[in-house]
């Protein structure tokens, strides 16, 4: 199965950028998503195909991938975006079988 | 307005079977993949399997084949995860989502069902 590596937690002060690193054996192949959760709330998609917002999700949000490695950027850090982060992708040596990352939970110092 | 609505928290002692739900509505059910999703107590989310509600084409996570089993009902646009005899261990919120399938992400996602498996 296809394996999805992301730290435990990352910190950052009010109005300064988050970078959530997913580590993937060449994940740069792959599409990459992306889910916010907030405690006690089912998530919710924030970044699909790597790069693209779903509506209403702010442009503070943003994605890249490539190589073995995606991320999500969350710029201009507001207390609300404080939450875990799961990456996620296909593998595609079994079709339709899906992998989370182990989820990364953002604080907001 | 899509909706995926899955029925409510489960209270069951180990051994017991248990079937829970996931109605969908707003979009054309047979045409999207239904999944399963395991969040156990403090911990990270994991796909369990996968479900096409218009040929009943199910694909399992090796984690999860042959610890549970997912149905769907088209005609009532319902997906189903089902327990044969619960464990302690299967004590889990489960959400299921739907997608377009492979390398697409899981657009909309239920509001999640708490299981909670106690003697």
């Amino acid at each position: 199965s296809y394996v999805l590596t992301q730290p435990p937690s990352v910190s950052v002060a009010p109005g300064k950028t988050a970078s959530i690193p997913c580590a993937g054996y060449n994940i740069g192949s792959k599409s990459v998503h992306w889910y916010q959760q907030k405690p006690g709330q089912a998530p919710v998609l924030v970044i699909f195909y790597d790069s693209d917002r779903p509506s209403g999700i702010p442009e503070r949000f943003s994605g890249s991938n490539s190589a073995n490695t995606a991320t999500l950027t969350i710029s201009r850090v507001e207390a609300g975006d404080e939450a875990d982060y799961y990456c996620q992708a296909w593998d595609s040596s079994s079709d339709h079988y899906a992998a989370f990352g182990g989820g990364t939970q953002l604080t907001v110092l | 307005e899509v909706q995926l609505v899955q029925s409510g928290a489960e209270v069951k002692k180990p051994g017991e079977s248990l079937k829970i739900s996931c109605k969908g509505s707003g979009y054309s059910f047979t045409t999207y993949w239904i999944g399963w999703v395991r969040q156990m107590p403090g911990k990270g989310l994991e796909w369990m399997g996968i479900i096409y509600p218009g040929d009943s084409d199910t694909r399992y996570s090796p984690s999860f084949q042959g610890q549970v089993t997912i149905s769907a009902d088209k005609s009532i646009n319902t997906a189903y995860l089902e327990w044969s005899s619960l464990t302690a261990s299967d004590t889990a919120m489960y959400y299921c989502a739907n997608t377009r399938g492979a390398a697409r992400p899981f657009d909309n996602w239920g509001q999640g069902t708490l299981v909670t498996v106690s003697s």
